[in-house]
């Protein structure tokens, strides 16, 4: 156990729909990441939050968008889906030292759109 | 354009032998280097690290070897038991700005360890 928690475990939806997916950090890690894995692929780093604030951005389309709360949360929301988006969403999270390595990985979110 | 790469998308190995697993980089900016290992239904475990000014790191039965000139690194697990039997990732870490050390991932090997 990674101590990184990930809600819902499955998700099935339509598309068009809007989703939200949550995730608990690791006790103490102040930085949140969203990670994408599609079939056949590895992770695809989508946005990284540290202590509330967007810190980076990577493959991270304009129909995603994610927060992080005060409490340390965070929030990705997922709108206008697409058949495309079905995918594993992992949520990471890492201390606060300068490398913020290594990152450690909830158990996930298994997106399917129909 | 795959700055990580895992080239063997499978690996069989005999119980009790060596596994060794790939990989390699393109981003010369790459100055940390993770394997994680992932079961089915669960997300990646962080296996073992290295940074670039060092060539090796080991601990207990899993080594990790960097060659900065080739761009190369591998995974050795000694003895291979069945409980390695999963997908493992091999990541790399550059300094991203604003304070970030984004991970690039291959696309990962998978293990099957026969008893």
């Amino acid at each position: 156990d990674s101590g990184v928690t990930q809600t819902p475990k499955h998700l099935i939806t339509a598309t068009g729909q809007r989703v939200t997916l949550r995730c608990s950090p690791r006790s103490g890690d102040l930085s949140v990441y969203w990670y994408q894995q599609s079939l056949d692929q590895g992770l695809q780093f989508l946005i990284q939050y540290y202590n509330g604030e967007e810190r980076a951005k990577g493959n991270i389309l304009e129909r995603f968008s994610a927060q992080q709360f005060p409490d340390l949360h965070s929030e990705l929301n997922l709108s206008s889906l697409e058949l495309g988006d079905s995918a594993l969403y992992f949520c990471a999270s890492s201390a606060r030292d300068q490398t913020g390595l290594p990152q450690y990985f909830g158990p996930g979110t298994r997106l399917t759109v129909l | 354009d795959q700055q990580v790469k895992q080239n063997s998308p499978s690996l069989s190995v005999q119980e009790g032998r060596i596994s060794i697993l790939n990989c390699d980089y393109t981003n010369s900016m790459f100055d940390y280097f993770l394997w994680y290992k992932k079961y089915p239904a669960e997300g990646p475990t962080f296996l073992i690290s290295i940074s670039s000014i060092k060539d090796k790191n080991e601990d207990g039965r899993f080594t990790v070897f960097l060659n900065k000139s080739a761009k190369h690194l591998s995974l050795h697990i000694v003895p291979s038991q069945p409980g390695d039997s999963a997908v493992y990732f091999c990541a790399a870490s550059g300094y991203s700005g604003a304070g970030s050390y984004q991970l690039t991932f291959g696309k990962g090997t998978k293990l099957s360890v026969i008893p």
